[in-house]
């Protein structure tokens, strides 16, 4: 079956501008994270969503992020007035339940670039 | 000080050598992951640890509970194992599920 996908797989904004980036998580999985990688660094938590709802958002560093995920499946993750600094990889997983034992498999990333 | 800390942060073998990669980690959690990554790839779980050790293929993950601290191994290496190996952990406090990371052991391995 399909993996976790991700669109755009790259986007390159500038700055002030909105941006959105799309996350398909394998089919059944309730749970959905996102995380964002700078260069570098190891993956750092931005939110989770457990069906519908965002169960821990206290990853997402401002106000400028948000993400939905209406229907329990697809989510996107908004950034509202990029900056320099929210140039990184965003990277989506999701999970079969959200237990901690379940293994997380990651989608291939979205490389956002705000010049 | 990052609550997970891996060692060394970048590693240079020679094809066949025995490889280990160390995590340390400065919380209570319920379990330990071992994650690879390719360049300009996604991140595959390789093991998920919650005690004792795991094996597959060339490939040994270790956890030690008490002393906060996993290995994983890879005997007889070869180039395609060159990626960047990650570990992340479950914390106890918090949602449980999300993953809290290190920041990675790049591993070359040379013919």
């Amino acid at each position: 079956g399909a993996g976790v996908s991700q669109t755009p797989s790259n986007k390159v904004t500038e700055k002030g501008k909105y941006v959105e980036l799309r996350c398909d998580p394998i089919s059944g999985h309730t749970a959905l994270y996102w995380y964002r990688q700078s260069l570098g660094q190891g993956p750092e938590f931005l939110i989770y969503f457990q069906g519908t709802g965002a169960a821990d958002d206290s990853g997402l560093p401002n106000d400028r992020f948000f993400a939905v995920r209406p229907e329990g499946s697809v989510s996107t993750l908004k950034i509202q007035r990029t900056e320099r600094g929210d140039s990184a990889v965003y990277l989506c997983a999701s999970s079969l339940r959200g237990s901690p034992t379940d293994t997380q498999y990651f989608g291939p990333g979205t490389r956002l670039t705000v010049l | 000080k990052n609550e997970v800390e891996q060692s060394p942060q970048n590693l240079t073998a020679q094809e066949g050598e025995f490889i280990t990669i160390n995590c340390s980690y400065s919380v209570g959690i319920s379990a330990l992951h071992w994650l690879q990554q390719h360049p300009g790839g996604g991140i595959v779980s390789l093991f998920m640890l919650s005690s004792g050790k795991k094996k597959h293929g060339r490939l040994i993950a270790t956890i030690n509970i008490q002393e906060k601290h996993s290995s994983l191994h890879i005997t007889a290496s070869h180039p395609r194992d060159s990626a960047v190996y990650i570990c992340a952990v479950n914390r106890y406090t918090g949602t449980a599920s999300k993953l809290t990371f290190g920041t990675g052991t790049r591993l070359q391995v040379t013919l």
